[in-house]
């Protein structure tokens, strides 16, 4: 079983800053990582898969990157909507998800 | 556009099976894809349940396998999930999702229901 963790759990930013996520995992799982948004209701939404490409509608200040255990993603200026919980999900293995980091605002 | 709805018992009893269905619109479940079911506790994070092909492959997470059972209706265009013997520790909101694959292994989720809560109460 490959554990995913997340950090911090919390990141508390103020808009128009940069926000960095990370996701290590327990063992090497390539580049088949996948990042989600999810908002408060909402099922959570594709933002990153391939740990580094940008799905269908997602903006550009949305960047994802690493490879083996260590990723991370940034949000290059965060906008109001951006506050969320932010998952990560290998595929290398069973596909497993991250604990999640709230963004919150500052 | 790909469309998915869960829908089911929001209220179920210790012991019993869960059952719950979800409806594809916009995608042919036929031509392609895996389809999966995650799960959220309230409060906490994601877990995949498992995960059908339409020719009724699948694929299921190792700590539930004794549990679940993912089935598909490819002329209604749905599949189904049941989870045996539950207890309060089941209670989450069920998603519904089209699962990425290739080479033959579901890799991410692309397109997800809106979600159902389940609570296991008696």
């Amino acid at each position: 079983e490959i554990v995913m963790t997340q950090s911090p759990a919390t990141l508390s930013v103020s808009p128009g800053e940069r926000a960095t996520l990370s996701c290590r995992a327990s063992q090497s799982v390539s580049s088949n990582l996948a990042w989600y948004q999810q908002k408060p209701g909402q099922a959570p939404r594709l933002l990153i898969y391939g740990a580094s490409t940008r799905a269908t509608g997602i903006p550009a200040r949305f960047s994802g990157s690493g490879s083996g255990t260590e990723f991370t993603l940034t949000i290059s200026s965060l906008q109001s909507e951006d506050f969320a919980v932010y998952y990560c999900q290998q595929y290398n293995n069973w596909p497993a998800f991250g604990g999640g980091t709230k963004v919150e605002i500052k | 556009q790909v469309q998915l709805q869960e829908s089911g018992p929001g209220l179920v009893k210790p012991s019993e099976t869960l059952s719950l269905t979800c409806a594809v619109s916009g995608y042919s479940i036929s031509s392609g894809y895996y389809w999966g079911w995650i799960r959220q506790p309230p409060g906490k994070g994601l877990e995949w349940i498992g995960s059908i092909y339409h020719s009724g492959s699948t694929y299921y997470n190792p700590s539930l396998k004794s549990r679940v059972t993912i089935s598909v209706d490819t002329s209604k265009n749905q599949f189904s999930l049941k989870l045996s013997s539950v207890t309060a520790a089941d209670t989450a909101v069920y998603y519904c999702a089209r699962h990425v694959v290739s080479s033959g292994w579901p890799y991410y989720f692309d397109y997800w229901g809106q979600g159902t809560l389940v609570t296991v109460s008696s």
